[in-house]
């Protein structure tokens, strides 16, 4: 069946540094990806998305692009803050039958300090 | 607030007991989903709603495991003696329409399930 693969964390990185975040995935044909973000306390948020090959989602400095070559959508951002300190999910739509939902992965840790 | 709300956030059942989780969509989404989430690891699909229906209810991991929607809002999740396997967060989310459409479902902040 379908499924994500994510890097294994925490991930650890002083403020302003470099983001990268790995995702792959395995799926049939060509699904849409997401990457889902938990802030401490709180419930799982869509960060961004990209529903086609070449598509890249953004948001709130985050990017990432759909790689149908390499099955892959990394998550990246330039800058990081203590803010983004969070588990991030990289997930994808898979179909069954009729319905469709979301496959995560097992989610990666970012720790960020000053 | 109006997002989706998840009672009770924490439980603690001993080995055997039953647990009933309830979730309260946002008002008006007409899917909702429960997932179960393990320590370390990512969300797992339990079943989903479409209103009142029940179309997928694949991943319930067994016969214990019991999801209903009946009057296609609020949603309970009921586990039949408990074992201590079922230990982990169970999170519902809910979606105006089919993930398909947007895939962007709205999550609440789980319910913790410690079995003992």
């Amino acid at each position: 069946g379908d499924s994500v693969t994510q890097m294994e964390g925490p991930v650890t990185l002083s403020e302003e540094a470099f983001l990268t975040i790995n995702c792959t995935y395995t799926a049939t044909g060509y699904p849409s990806l997401f990457w889902y973000v938990q802030y401490p306390g709180e419930g799982l948020q869509l960060l961004l998305k990209a529903t086609k090959a070449d598509d890249k989602g953004s948001n709130k400095g985050f990017e990432a692009t759909y790689r149908k070559e390499t099955t892959s959508f990394h998550l990246e951002k330039g800058s990081v803050q203590v803010s983004d300190s969070a588990v991030y999910f990289c997930a994808l739509i898979s179909r069954s039958g009729t319905a469709s939902k979301l496959t995560f992965g097992t989610g990666t840790r970012l720790q960020v300090t000053l | 607030g109006a997002g989706v709300s998840q009672s009770p956030r924490y439980k603690v059942a001993k080995r055997g007991q039953d647990v009933a989780l309830r979730c309260d969509p946002i008002s008006g989404h007409v899917s909702l989903f429960w997932y179960q989430q393990a320590l370390g690891q990512g969300p797992e699909f339990l079943t989903y709603f479409q209103n009142e229906a029940q179309l997928d209810k694949s991943g319930l991991p067994s016969d214990r495991f019991f999801a209903e929607r009946p009057e296609g809002s609020v949603s309970t999740l009921k586990i039949q003696r408990t074992q201590q396997e079922d230990s982990a967060v169970y999170l519902c989310a809910s979606s105006p329409s089919g993930v398909a459409n947007t895939g962007e479902l709205f999550f609440g902040e789980g319910s913790r399930l410690t079995v003992l």
